[in-house]
């Protein structure tokens, strides 16, 4: 069954360093998506991304924040500057879209634990 | 605003029933329903759609009331493997696969022996 995958599983980095985050969509589906969650939190949205493009973003997403699709299969999460808050565990997933179906389920790639020191 | 998840934590037994609920203070167009075991990724479970009728997996049901904008997630004769924590992802208009989802806080399930 196709999945979503992320790497690295585990990323530890210093404040201030940045860090990319890496995610491979299944194959054929067209919306990707970042959340975040904070241990012991809520799943958070951060941005959503269709067609090379940033389709919505939260107030979470700063200007700290970017995502890139740098080839046909990844897509990527940058953050400029890693601040302490920023260690979380990040979610790729990513659904399809057909003409005429209001609404998709998304599927959820393991995710990446990101602490920052 | 984020829907708010009632109770937050039930532990039962192997066989009982749970309701899980999803109420929002604004209107709602879809609720997705995931699943979360510790240090894993959410696994999606269902979508009910505004207008939509009441939607059932094996033991799983669940149910969305547009004019209360709540939706209620049945789980019956538990099983161990239901263990987790549920979220409940909602949306506020048919966005055709663009779903900006506001999960709620979770309700915690342990299934017990």
């Amino acid at each position: 069954e196709p999945e979503v995958t992320q790497t690295p599983s585990h990323q530890v980095t210093q404040m201030g360093q940045e860090v990319i985050l890496r995610c491979v969509p299944i194959s054929n589906h067209l919306y990707f998506y970042w959340y975040r969650q904070i241990l012991g939190q809520k799943v958070e949205f951060l941005v959503s991304f269709y067609n090379n493009e940033i389709s919505e973003k939260s107030e979470i997403f700063d200007d700290q924040f970017s995502v890139e699709r740098p080839d046909g299969s990844n897509f990527t999460l940058k953050i400029r500057s890693t601040k302490l808050e920023d260690s979380a565990m990040y979610f790729c997933a990513s659904s399809e879209a057909l003409p005429g179906i209001p609404a998709y389920e998304q599927y959820f790639g393991p995710g990446t634990r990101l602490t920052v020191t | 605003q984020q829907p708010v998840q009632s109770p937050q934590a039930v532990i039962l037994r192997e066989g009982e029933d749970a309701v899980i609920n999803c109420s929002s203070s604004k209107a709602l167009y879809s609720v997705h329903w995931y699943r979360q075991k510790h240090g894993e990724a959410p696994v999606f479970l269902m979508i009910l759609l505004k207008g939509g009728e009441q939607k059932g997996h094996e033991k799983i049901s669940a149910s969305f009331n547009e004019k209360k904008q709540q939706s209620s997630l049945y789980l019956t004769a538990s099983q161990l493997s239901y263990s987790g924590t549920y979220f409940c992802g909602t949306a506020q208009e048919a966005n055709f696969g663009n779903e900006k989802l506001t999960f709620g806080t979770g309700t915690r399930l342990t299934i017990i022996p």
